[in-house]
């Protein structure tokens, strides 16, 4: 059974540092990578994507991506109050669409002002 | 521009009755992918429809549960006879043709069984 997981946290960090969110993925031809922030009682919200081993960087946010290892991650710098939420990491196993994904259950951040 | 919008966001039912849960999609998108989320769980793919057909439905549960996208008007998920395992947010992405694009999620539908 092909299995995301992630820590559930929570996760607790002081304004302004670093937040690292890891997540293993069980099937090895996973081929694209979501990292989704989901607010309490909200839609999940499509913040990073990755398809390739490396780095992909967006403002504050840091996607990485190790296929070898079968592990991504998601860097958020500077962490704000309003990062508060549940981040949630999606794995698409098919080279051809998007649609199926694998979402894990969620690392709940906090950070503290 | 709207993004998907999902009606109504809070449904009660009790249990034995059905529930409708709508989805209309961001305009120009014709393919429509319907996820749910029971508390304490990831969310789970269910079923990918575009218009008129439905394309993977190997994620909906063999009874009780039903999907459509007619060539008119929003997705309808059905579900008949809730039970209180059916409680849950249910999600609803778009996109248009071609299935490569990442998704965007609704607002989704909240639903509890009494």
């Amino acid at each position: 059974q092909k299995e995301v997981e992630q820590n559930s946290g929570p996760l607790s960090v002081p304004e302004g540092a670093i937040a690292s969110l890891n997540c293993t993925y069980s099937d090895r031809g996973s081929q694209s990578f979501f990292w989704y922030r989901q607010y309490s009682g909200k839609s999940p919200e499509l913040i990073m994507f990755i398809y390739s081993n490396g780095d992909k960087e967006d403002g504050r946010f840091t996607a990485q991506l190790n296929k070898a290892s079968q592990y991504v991650s998601l860097l958020i710098r500077d962490s704000q109050p309003s990062d508060s939420a549940t981040y949630l990491c999606a794995v698409n196993p098919s080279p051809s669409s998007n649609y199926k994904l694998t979402f894990g259950k969620g690392t709940l951040l906090t950070v503290n002002p | 521009n709207a993004g998907v919008m999902q009606n109504p966001r809070h449904l009660v039912r009790r249990r034995g009755q059905e529930a409708r849960l709508r989805c209309s999609p961001m305009k120009g998108h014709s393919h429509v992918y319907w996820y749910r989320q029971l508390p304490e769980e990831g969310l789970k793919f269910m079923v990918y429809l575009q218009k008129e057909n439905i394309i993977d439905e190997s994620g909906m549960p063999k009874e009780r549960f039903s999907a459509e996208f007619p060539k008119e008007g929003p997705s309808i998920l059905r579900i008949q006879q809730v039970v209180r395992g059916d409680s849950a947010a249910y999600f609803c992405a778009s996109s248009p043709a071609g299935i490569n694009s990442p998704l965007h999620f609704g607002n989704g539908t909240r639903l509890t069984v009494t």
